[in-house]
């Protein structure tokens, strides 16, 4: 099935440690997307790619960064610049050159984050 | 895991019921909205979308309509299943790659 696959599922951080989080989509998009969400808000941008090997800042990039060295995958990296990563992280992607104009982003089932 | 606020406004409906979920949106020059839903522990689901240059737009089960004069989107879910429960948000977009969202409303189906 297509898709975005998003891992792991759970993963813990050490104080002063990077931390990469995984995202794949199988979908053929061109843009892919990083989300924070955390309980009562709505999903703030991070990062996004319109196209392999570009990035632009979204509205909290502070504290991590991504690349884009494959059309299939967007990987995340907390690092130890980001003090308050608790958060539930989730990937998307879209292809915003449809011939209609209008595609909705698909996301991933996400990636919890913590702090030990 | 809960993935999602645990104060969010909540919707109780009875199984079998219509069910309404309002959304405020802020940027009059948005251009296509959008309906998500999303189960605890799981990422957002598309459910249905919307262009500007219409007010009303049905799917399976669902509709959503949008009033531009007061920046307003409401979903409407017939014959609200168990199912059905899930925490609902509305995204607007701003830009080619800016995309808005609400906070969500929690939809609880009572048996």
């Amino acid at each position: 099935d297509g898709g975005i696959t998003q891992s792991p599922k759970y993963l813990f951080r050490k104080e002063g440690q990077n931390v990469t989080l995984s995202c794949e989509q199988n979908l053929n998009h061109d843009a892919m997307y990083w989300y924070r969400q955390d309980p009562g808000q709505g999903l703030r941008l991070i990062y996004y790619s319109q196209i392999v090997n570009d990035f632009q800042k979204g509205d909290i990039a502070e504290g991590y960064s991504v690349s884009r060295e494959k059309k299939e995958s967007f990987p995340l990296t907390v690092t130890s610049a980001q003090k308050n990563p608790t958060a539930f992280y989730l990937c998307a992607s879209n292809d915003p050159g449809h011939p209609t104009g209008n595609q909705p982003q698909h996301f991933g089932d996400g990636t919890r984050l913590s702090i030990l | 895991g809960e993935s999602v606020g645990l104060h969010l406004p909540t919707l109780s409906v009875q199984e079998g019921d219509n069910s309404i979920i309002n959304c405020a949106y802020s940027n009059s020059a948005s251009d296509y909205f959008i309906w998500y839903k999303q189960e605890s522990g799981k990422g957002p689901q598309f459910i249905i979308d919307i262009r500007s240059n219409m007010d009303k737009r049905q799917g399976q089960r669902v509709t959503v309509l949008l009033n531009k004069t007061v920046k307003h989107l409401s979903l409407q879910i017939a014959a609200t299943q168990p199912g059905d429960s899930a925490v609902y948000f509305c995204a607007e977009r701003g830009g080619t790659y800016k995309y808005i969202f609400g906070t969500g409303t929690r939809l609880k189906v009572l048996a």
